[in-house]
């Protein structure tokens, strides 16, 4: 049992470039999350989905899109990374009906743009 | 505007001596609050989780407590070790139905030997 992994770990693009996050988890979690965290401040959210196939927005959407196409993954994209997205990106997941706080945290990709 | 408030910022401790972290927050109402260690470099992983009508959780040698009238909440860390070299950030759950949480910035321990 995994519980939630991200890839990659690290990654430098220049502006402009795009990429994409993938978050994985196998403990069958309705819920999954995208989150930054940045120097001084607590972590905030991106995206969230609350099912295969869907998404919503969180407190910070803009320059991010998602998809949920299976379960187990939930992908972030950067179409035209700037160098306010330089961050360290986190995934959670949670099953449904603990309640919001029980969410369980990959290990983070930090990502640089130059 | 930030909802979750934590003092003090930074600490440094002597290994083998308490510690006492706060958390002021305005969210009102809401479902729980949660304290969470981050070690440099990891993901968030939490510690304990209150519900509005709990007032103490503990976990090993970490204590939380809660004091839902004054929106004060405390992680008390009991005969620190290296290990418990990290930041612990308080969480709090926005009101019921609402998928989001509020985070606060954190009090980064740093426990000397």
């Amino acid at each position: 049992n995994a519980g939630v992994t991200q890839t990659p770990k690290f990654r430098v693009l220049k502006t402009g470039q795009s990429m994409t996050l993938l978050c994985a988890q196998d403990m069958n979690h309705e819920y999954m999350y995208w989150y930054r965290q940045d120097p001084g401040m607590g972590l905030r959210l991106i995206h969230y989905s609350v099912g295969e196939g869907t998404t919503a927005k969180g407190e910070v959407p803009d320059g991010y899109n998602v998809s949920r196409l299976k379960k187990q993954n939930f992908l972030l994209g950067l179409e035209s990374a700037a160098p306010s997205q330089t961050s360290v990106y986190f995934c959670a997941s949670r099953p449904p009906g603990l309640g919001a706080n029980e969410q369980f945290f990959g290990p983070g990709t930090r990502l640089t743009v130059l | 505007k930030n909802q979750v408030e934590q003092s003090p910022q930074s600490l440094i401790i002597l290994e083998g001596k308490n510690c006492t972290l706060q958390c002021n927050y305005t969210v009102s109402p809401f479902s729980n609050l949660r304290w969470y260690k981050q070690d440099t470099g990891r993901g968030p992983v939490s510690l304990t989780i209150m519900t509005f009508s709990e007032n103490t959780k503990s976990n090993g040698r970490y204590t939380a407590t809660l004091d839902a009238d004054t929106k004060q909440s405390s992680l008390h860390i009991t005969a620190s070790q290296l290990s418990d070299s990290a930041s612990y950030i308080c969480v709090v759950s926005l009101p019921p139905g609402n998928n989001r949480l509020a985070f606060g910035k954190g009090n980064q321990v740093v426990v000397i030997p």
